[in-house]
C-alpha cells in the first residue's frame, strides 16, 4: 500500500478566508512533504517534516503554515492568500529521509484564491 | 546548480510504438532516480526507480541510467493512448541538509490511435 490521502480535492477561497489542507498515511513513512506545482512546471518544494519535526523551510511565505500532529498526519494552514497562491498542493512521504529514498505523492489539492 | 533538464516535448508517438524519453542531470552527488507520470490535473504516480548504471525494466517500461554520462531514459514498449501524460524525471541527491528531491520540467507524450 503507497497511498497518500489528500483532503480536500478542491478548494475555493477568498483572500480573507482560513482553511486548512490535510495529509494522512499509513505507510509508516518519517517523512512528509508539502509541494506547490503550478500549471506545466515541476512540483515546488515547500516544507519537510522528519520525524515530526520541522526540518526543511523552503522560504516559503508565512501565510502558509504547516503543522505535524503525529507521524500520520500532515496540516497546512492557509491563510491571507493571495490568487498567484492557486495551485495544486502535493503532499508526499518517504519511509526515511536518504539517498535512496522513494517520494510517494498524494492525490493532490487543487487550489484556486478569488 | 542542481538541474535536471528534460525536452519539455510533445513527442508523439503511434500507439504500438516505442516511446523514448530522456533525461539529464547535472549533479554527480545524484544517488538514485525515478520515472513519474502526471496526468493533466492529477498528482505525480511514481511509476519506475533506479539505483545503478544498466537497463531496469518492469512491463512495458525500461529505465536506463548512465552515470558517466548523468543520464537516464525510459523507453515504454507498444505504447498506449492511456500512456498520454506527462512524464517527470526526478533525482535524489540524498542531501538530509536541504531538498534532496529535484525534478525536472516534464515531457508531454501523446500516443496516437
Amino acid at each position: 500500500d503507497t497511498e497518500v490521502t489528500q483532503t480536500p480535492k478542491h478548494l475555493v477561497m477568498g483572500m480573507t478566508n482560513k482553511k486548512s489542507l490535510k495529509c494522512e498515511q499509513h505507510m509508516g513513512h518519517r517523512a512528509m512533504y508539502w509541494y506547490k506545482q503550478k500549471a506545466k512546471k515541476p512540483p515546488e518544494l515547500m516544507f519537510v517534516y522528519s520525524y515530526e519535526k520541522l526540518s526543511i523551510n523552503e522560504s516559503v511565505p508565512s501565510r502558509f503554515s504547516p503543522e505535524c500532529p503525529n507521524s500520520s498526519l500532515l496540516n497546512l494552514h492557509l491563510h491571507a492568500l493571495q490568487p498567484e497562491d492557486s495551485a495544486l498542493y502535493l503532499c508526499a512521504s518517504s519511509q526515511d529521509q536518504g539517498a535512496y529514498e522513494k517520494l510517494f505523492f498524494g492525490s493532490g489539492t487543487q487550489l484556486s484564491v478569488l | 546548480q542542481k538541474e535536471v533538464e528534460q525536452n519539455s516535448g510533445p513527442l508523439s508517438v503511434p500507439e504500438g510504438a516505442i516511446a523514448s524519453l530522456n533525461c539529464t542531470y547535472s549533479d554527480r552527488g545524484s544517488q538514485s532516480f525515478f520515472w513519474y507520470r502526471q496526468y493533466s490535473g492529477k498528482s505525480p504516480e511514481l511509476i519506475m526507480f533506479i539505483y545503478s548504471n544498466g537497463d531496469k525494466e518492469d512491463g512495458r517500461f525500461t529505465a536506463q541510467l548512465n552515470k558517466a554520462s548523468q543520464y537516464v531514459s525510459l523507453l515504454i514498449r507498444d505504447s498506449q493512448p492511456s500512456d498520454s501524460a506527462t512524464y517527470l524525471c526526478a533525482v535524489n541527491l540524498g542531501d538530509l541538509t536541504g531538498n534532496q528531491f529535484y525534478f525536472g520540467t516534464g515531457t508531454s507524450l501523446t500516443v496516437i490511435p
